[in-house]
């Protein structure tokens, strides 16, 4: 069965500094893999993609890894800011299909 | 431009009755998605639609039903309430379907 992990399942940090998320996934044959941003309330907004020949990729203090042998990903947060506070989910497709497999999400809340 | 729009915002239903959520895509999107999110949870694939025709369709039973006009806007219907169908309606659009998706803010549906 298709399926994407996402550990913690909340985190809380201090604003200034760092955190990294994590997304293990069982999808096959994987196609990308992608980590948005959900504010609450509020649509997802993505992040980063990566396909299978990536291994990183970064937008702004975003940054995140991908290991296509053991199936996992991450998400680092470099200096936090409060209005990272938010909900970051991990979002896995197949090659051959257009349905997209969502993780539940690391809820994030950056303290000042 | 205008990004992805969705209405109503809020909506309030009883068991069995129907409910329309309506989604506009990004101009020139061609593509558009619905999703599930309940509360906590990550976002559930519903449907996919590509120049009106249907793509993909997620793990949910037939009073889940959709279309898309032919200037791609989108409709998701579904039949007989219950109240477990409570939850945040998204829509997404994007060119194809395969690229990055921009989500709308959602439409938050009550089932009482």
């Amino acid at each position: 069965k298709n399926q994407v992990e996402q550990s913690p399942q909340s985190l809380i940090i201090l604003e200034g500094k760092n955190c990294t998320l994590q997304c293990n996934y069982t999808v096959s044959p994987f196609s990308n893999l992608r980590w948005y941003k959900q504010d609450t309330g509020r649509g997802p907004v993505s992040l980063t993609i990566m396909t299978f020949s990536e291994n990183t990729k970064s937008n702004g203090r975003y940054t995140a890894t991908l290991d296509a042998d053991t199936k996992q990903s991450s998400l680092h947060i470099t200096a936090s800011q409060l209005s990272d506070s938010a909900s970051y989910i991990c979002v896995v497709s197949a090659v051959g299909t257009y349905k997209y497999i969502f993780g539940t999400g690391t809820r994030l809340k950056v303290l000042a | 431009d205008a990004g992805v729009t969705q209405s109503p915002t809020h909506l309030i239903k009883t068991r069995g009755q129907q409910v329309t959520l309506r989604c506009s895509p990004i101009s020139g999107h061609k593509s558009v998605s619905w999703y599930q999110q309940v509360l906590g949870q990550g976002p559930q694939f519903i449907f996919q639609y590509y120049e009106k025709e249907e793509r993909g369709r997620g793990n949910f039973p037939d009073r889940f039903s959709a279309r898309q006009f032919p200037n791609y806007s989108s409709e998701l219907n579904v039949n007989a309430l219950l109240l477990g169908d409570s939850a945040l309606y998204l829509c997404a659009s994007s060119l194809q379907g395969r690229e990055t998706q921009y989500f709308g803010p959602g439409t938050r549906l009550l089932v009482l």
